[in-house]
């Protein structure tokens, strides 16, 4: 079946350090990959997505490329900002395989960005 | 407007009492979903509709049941309430085309006592 894995939080970082949430993954097909973000209080917001091998999806500074040798699809970003403070969900979806369709989850890396 | 949105944000029932949990988006998309959220443990598929006839179940589907009743509406209902049905509870919304991305609504934060 389906299955992501991502780096145990909490991951504390200093204001403008580099940023990187490793991210890998098993399935079955072809999986389009994303990345979510979750805010205090609030639901999952799309941060950024790929569909297919070496894409990369970008949004907001924060970028991943999707490596299908590696099977992973790591979140970096260049200078961390307080606003970036959140928990980040690595995720996919594929069809193949006669599995559910939704989208698979991993357990989510709790960032904390301090001035 | 938010395109998806969820009714009620937050509530409190007792054991073996029945409640549900309504959804509604605006963004035309065919495709719903439910998902329940537990501290450490991601999120985690419930149920699923394709449209208003097309209903199935996800990963962890025992102890619920859903309503498809339009495509805009999907309704989420637990029978008899347990504890460990404790959790926020998060509806989404999605394109029929392939790798199209999931859009969530605020989530419901239920606790059963």
């Amino acid at each position: 079946g389906n299955s992501v894995t991502q780096m145990e939080g909490p991951v504390t970082l200093s204001e403008e350090a580099f940023l990187t949430i490793n991210c890998t993954y098993t399935a079955t097909g072809y999986p389009s990959l994303f990345w979510y973000v979750q805010y205090p209080g609030e639901g999952l917001q799309l941060l950024l997505k790929a569909t297919k091998a070496d894409d990369k999806g970008s949004n907001k500074g924060f970028e991943a490329t999707y490596r299908k040798e590696t099977t992973s699809f790591h979140l970096e970003k260049g200078s961390v900002q307080v606003s970036d403070s959140a928990v980040y969900f690595c995720a996919l979806r594929s069809y193949s395989g006669g599995g559910a369709d939704g989208l698979t989850f991993g357990k989510g890396t709790h960032l904390i960005i301090q001035p | 407007d938010a395109d998806v949105t969820q009714t009620p944000r937050n509530r409190i029932t007792k054991t073996g009492k029945r409640i549900m949990l309504e959804c509604s988006q605006t963004k035309g998309h065919d495709r719903m979903y439910w998902y329940r959220q537990d501290p450490g443990l991601g999120l985690q598929l419930i149920y699923y509709s394709f449209d208003v006839k097309d209903i199935n179940k996800g990963e962890i589907s025992d102890g619920y049941s859903v309503s498809r009743q339009a495509q805009a509406k999907f309704s989420l209902s637990l029978e008899s309430a347990i504890p460990n049905q404790t959790a926020l509870y998060f509806c989404a919304t999605s394109e029929t085309t392939s790798g199209a991305s999931q859009y969530f609504g605020p989530g419901t934060r239920l606790l059963v006592l």
